[in-house]
């Protein structure tokens, strides 16, 4: 299995701060045709999750442009620009490209 | 828009079988560019991917639990279910149905998901 690895897994924010979150993968996610395939997702508390970036680095529609993603291969960041008081939650990131898909293990964002 | 939605008892007794269904309302699961897959996330853990399905019936499943689990899906009512046999309390957790994207001929991202459904087992 591929296994994904987040740091830190809990990351008190303050708001208008920037904020960011480390993914790292057991195997390339670097497919042939040049995308990663890695993406992250956010939990808020009582919510199932939602897709914020897919492809490495593409913002989901409707996702605010304070998210964006970077890396590639084993290694990839999630950034928000400037915390918000509606970001707290659990932030995943997820590999689909090595069957079976895999999860870590969540990083936990508070205010 | 599209939206899944999971029903299914919220309660089930160890060594018996757990069986949900996913509806797909505002689209069809007819769609060559998605497979649809249930995850779990159990309390106090992380999500686990269970297992996938095509609309044409072809699955893929996490080989953690592959022995114990079938998807399958009726295109008649737009739906596709979980069964997961032998329960045990490590069985208990929020079940989510959700859509996968396919790009380039693999599996990307779950860009739709349903509200989740609580399963006990107990």
């Amino acid at each position: 299995d591929t296994i994904m690895t987040q740091s830190p897994l809990s990351l008190p924010v303050t708001p208008g701060e920037p904020a960011s979150i480390s993914c790292r993968s057991s195997q390339s996610l670097l497919h042939n045709n040049g995308y990663n395939y890695l993406d992250w997702y956010l939990q808020k508390p009582g919510q199932s999750p939602q897709l914020l970036i897919y492809l490495g680095s593409h913002r989901a529609s409707g996702v605010p442009d304070r998210f964006s993603g970077s890396g590639s291969g084993t290694d990839f960041t999630l950034k928000i620009s400037r915390v918000e008081a509606e970001d707290v939650g659990v932030y995943y990131c997820m590999q689909a490209l090595q069957l079976p898909v895999t999860f870590g293990p969540g990083t936990k964002v508070d205010i | 828009q599209l939206q899944l939605q999971e029903s299914g008892p919220g309660l089930v007794k160890p060594s018996e079988t757990l069986a949900l269904t996913c509806t797909v309302s505002g689209g069809s699961i007819s769609s060559r560019n998605y497979y649809w897959g249930w995850i779990r996330l159990p309390p106090g853990k992380g999500l686990e991917w269970i297992g996938n399905i095509y609309y044409g019936g072809s699955t893929y499943y996490n080989p953690s639990l592959k022995s114990r689990v079938t998807i399958s899906v009726d295109r008649s009512k737009n739906q596709f279910s979980l069964k997961l046999s032998s329960v045990t309390a490590a069985d208990t957790a929020i079940y989510y149905c959700a859509r996968q994207s396919v790009y380039s001929s693999s599996l990307e991202a779950f860009d739709i998901w349903g509200q989740g459904t609580v399963v006990t087992v107990s």
